[in-house]
């Protein structure tokens, strides 16, 4: 089946500790997203990437690192200089036609710091 | 992007059909509507999207406004399964990803 993977679903770590968050697809698709979700909010956009070996931020990077060395992979990591890194985060990926294009999402990861 | 507003939350009975109207007054001849709904604790899913005409596939239908600064989003026969977060997104030409309000909180009543 294709799609997107993002694993694991829920993750706890310790404040101060680096997390790494893992979304692949194989949907043969350009472009890959990460998004943040607070509670009762809408999705917030952190980095985008269009191809390989290059990405973008978007309206809250700060804090966050990502890498494009696949196709098929786009891993983000939620660094200790994240304030608030509690939340719901969201991969998706798409064809890459921006106007008409369509966003699929993985099923996203719930990350706690304590 | 322009901004487009919808109301926070709505109700429907089961099996009955739903309007789930959206404002862009703002909206650009290039902008592209599209709707994504999000079920809960799930990824959003795509529902439907269009430009100028009225747009029907198997999830919706989309009416769009003749001057194109309201579009509604229609659910023929409402079930639970529906009771999501509809996201009415405007679209661009320019490189740019979706962006996301805070959509309408849909609920149903069986």
């Amino acid at each position: 089946d294709g799609g997107i993977t993002q694993s694991p679903k829920y993750l706890f770590r310790k404040e101060g500790q680096n997390v790494t968050l893992s979304c692949e697809q194989n949907l043969n698709h350009d472009a890959m997203y990460w998004y943040r979700q607070d509670p009762g909010q809408g999705l917030r956009l952190i980095y985008y990437s269009q191809i390989v070996n290059d990405f973008q931020k978007g309206d809250i990077a700060e804090g966050y690192s990502v890498s494009r060395e696949k196709k098929e992979s786009f891993p983000l990591t939620v660094t200790s200089a994240q304030k608030n890194p509690t939340a719901f985060y969201l991969c998706a990926s798409s064809i890459g036609d921006w106007d008409t294009d369509t966003q699929y999402f993985g099923p996203g990861t719930r990350l706690t710091v304590l | 992007d322009a901004k487009t507003t919808q109301p926070n939350s709505m109700e429907s009975n089961e099996e009955e059909p739903v309007h789930l109207p959206c404002n862009h007054s703002t909206i650009s001849g290039t902008d592209y509507i599209h709707w994504y709904r999000q079920l809960p604790s799930q990824g959003p899913e795509y529902v439907i999207h269009g430009l100028t005409s009225n747009v029907n596939n198997r999830m919706a239908s989309l009416a769009i406004a003749e001057d194109r600064k309201s579009s509604t989003l229609i659910l023929h026969r409402a079930t639970l399964r529906d009771a999501a977060v509809y996201y009415c997104i405007l679209r661009n030409s320019g490189n740019t990803p979706l962006v996301f309000g805070k959509g309408t909180r849909l609920s149903v009543i069986a």
